[in-house]
């Protein structure tokens, strides 16, 4: 079972970007790295995914080390709606089971004026 | 495109009692899913479909049923509500696409069982 360290809070100052590390060493060669952010009181929000390669959406950019042991992601210019937990995952469900997402504890990050 | 959508947004319940929360999705996605959320916790499967007609149980299934009798609906029941199921439940679809797993969540029901 591949599964995530992330550090539990952050703080980013607002218009900077943020960071968020996660550790997945023991990551298979065929697991994707997902990200999803959960708003206070809101269902998770998918962000970005990637495999190998570095990724770019609107949202955010993932960096995946040439060994896959661990990824970042970064929002180029946080901004206060940005106060999230960032749940960083690589653990789903076996084909043909259910293939659900296993949420760890994830990273608190605050966004600050 | 409402994607997904959870009806009601806040219920409160006496311990016997029963409800049924919808779920509905637009997506015209296979696989959905409910799950519940405890304070300071991640998210726990209840359970689960593949496609219309089908459910199976996930991790925690005691004291709720399911049922997919349409392909954009999956109703999630509590036949007698115990204290122990105030949570918030979250309704999930799966976007189908060949090795990578996009799941999109609805706004969440917040369930109170006194």
């Amino acid at each position: 079972d591949a599964k995530t360290t992330q550090p539990t809070s952050m703080d980013c100052a607002e218009g900077r970007a943020a960071n968020l590390p996660c550790n997945h060493s023991t990551i298979s060669g065929n697991e994707y790295v997902y990200w999803y952010r959960q708003i206070h009181s809101q269902g998770p929000q998918y962000i970005i995914h990637g495999l190998k390669n570095n990724e770019t959406n609107e949202m955010a950019s993932l960096i995946i080390t040439e060994d896959r042991k661990s990824s970042t992601l970064i929002l180029p210019h946080a901004t206060l709606r940005d106060t999230a937990v960032y749940y960083c995952i690589v653990r789903e469900g076996a084909k043909g089971s259910a293939r659900q997402l296993t949420f760890g504890s994830g990273t608190q990050l605050t966004v600050l004026p | 495109n409402a994607g997904v959508t959870q009806t009601p947004k806040f219920r409160v319940l006496k311990t016997g009692q029963s409800m049924t929360l919808l779920c509905a999705q637009d997506m015209n996605h296979e696989y959905m899913y409910w799950y519940r959320q405890d304070p300071g916790m991640g998210l726990r499967l209840i359970h689960y479909s593949v496609g219309e007609g089908t459910t199976a149980k996930g991790e925690v299934p005691d004291g709720y049923n399911v049922s997919r009798l349409k392909k954009q609906n999956f109703l999630l029941g509590l036949e007698s509500a115990a204290p122990s199921q105030t949570s918030v439940y979250f309704c999930a679809t799966r976007k189908n696409t060949a090795g990578v797993n996009t799941q999109y969540f609805g706004p969440g029901t917040r369930l109170t069982v006194l």
